[in-house]
């Protein structure tokens, strides 16, 4: 596709429930970006990831995130054990790897836990 | 650490008036500057980027804005605001020798009236 795909675009989950969520970048982007967004609100950086280097995880709020990508494309942000405080919507975003590079994001995916 | 400061919350601005949305950066080294705009249930759409040269920079929808190196800020404007220009707008930061962390502040709502 054109841009950063997301799916799923919601989810409702039970609180203590385990989810994923999956992010497709745009081709030959080699940095990947996943933000959280409460209540539209500001951005909150929760992990990023720049080609075969180690990720930078050190927004992750909990040992219950965590997050892969896969083959430098494709990456899944899991949450385990999901809390009524993880309602939110996680945005991804990618780009080309220079730092004067923009960077694009995907439509989020709107997390809800009952 | 790089940190990004939208002193504003709101910005509320009659259609036909300019506009003028706040930010300021603290880095160390030399920054790369962003604007993303977010219109309701959207993902973050990029308005415009300072990397070097000109101070000025214009981006889409007619927006522009001035890079200060000694104020450290970097005002989003527009010369005469639309009703459709109402949105959230987020101004962010990548520093040159800091790998490729893109820093968001927390937004700033605006608000263009008929």
């Amino acid at each position: 596709g054109a841009g950063v795909s997301q799916s799923p675009s919601n989810k409702v989950t039970e609180k203590g429930k385990d989810v994923e969520l999956r992010c497709d970048p745009i081709s030959g982007h080699t940095a990947l970006y996943w933000y959280r967004q409460s209540l539209g609100q500001g951005l909150e950086f929760l992990i990023y990831f720049q080609g075969n280097s180690a990720p930078d995880k050190s927004g992750l709020p909990s040992d219950r995130f965590s997050a892969e990508r896969t083959g430098g494309s494709v990456s899944t942000l899991t949450i385990q054990r999901t809390q009524q405080e993880d309602s939110a919507v996680y945005l991804c975003a990618s780009s080309l790897a220079g730092r004067n590079t923009e960077a694009f994001f995907g439509q989020g995916t709107r997390l809800t836990v009952v | 650490a790089q940190s990004v400061a939208q002193p504003e919350d709101q910005v509320n601005v009659a259609e036909g008036n300019p506009l003028t949305v706040k930010c300021t950066y603290s880095v160390s080294g030399n920054p790369y500057l962003f604007w993303y705009v977010q219109y309701p249930n959207r993902g973050l759409q990029f308005l415009l980027k300072y990397i070097t040269g000109d101070n000025l920079v214009k981006g889409s929808y007619g927006f522009e804005a001035e890079f200060n190196k000694s104020q450290t800020s970097f005002h989003l404007k527009k010369p005469s605001a639309l009703v459709s220009d109402s949105a959230l707008y987020f101004c962010a930061v990548r520093v040159n020798n800091a790998g490729n962390m893109l820093t968001f502040g927390g937004g700033t709502r605006l608000m263009v009236k008929p």
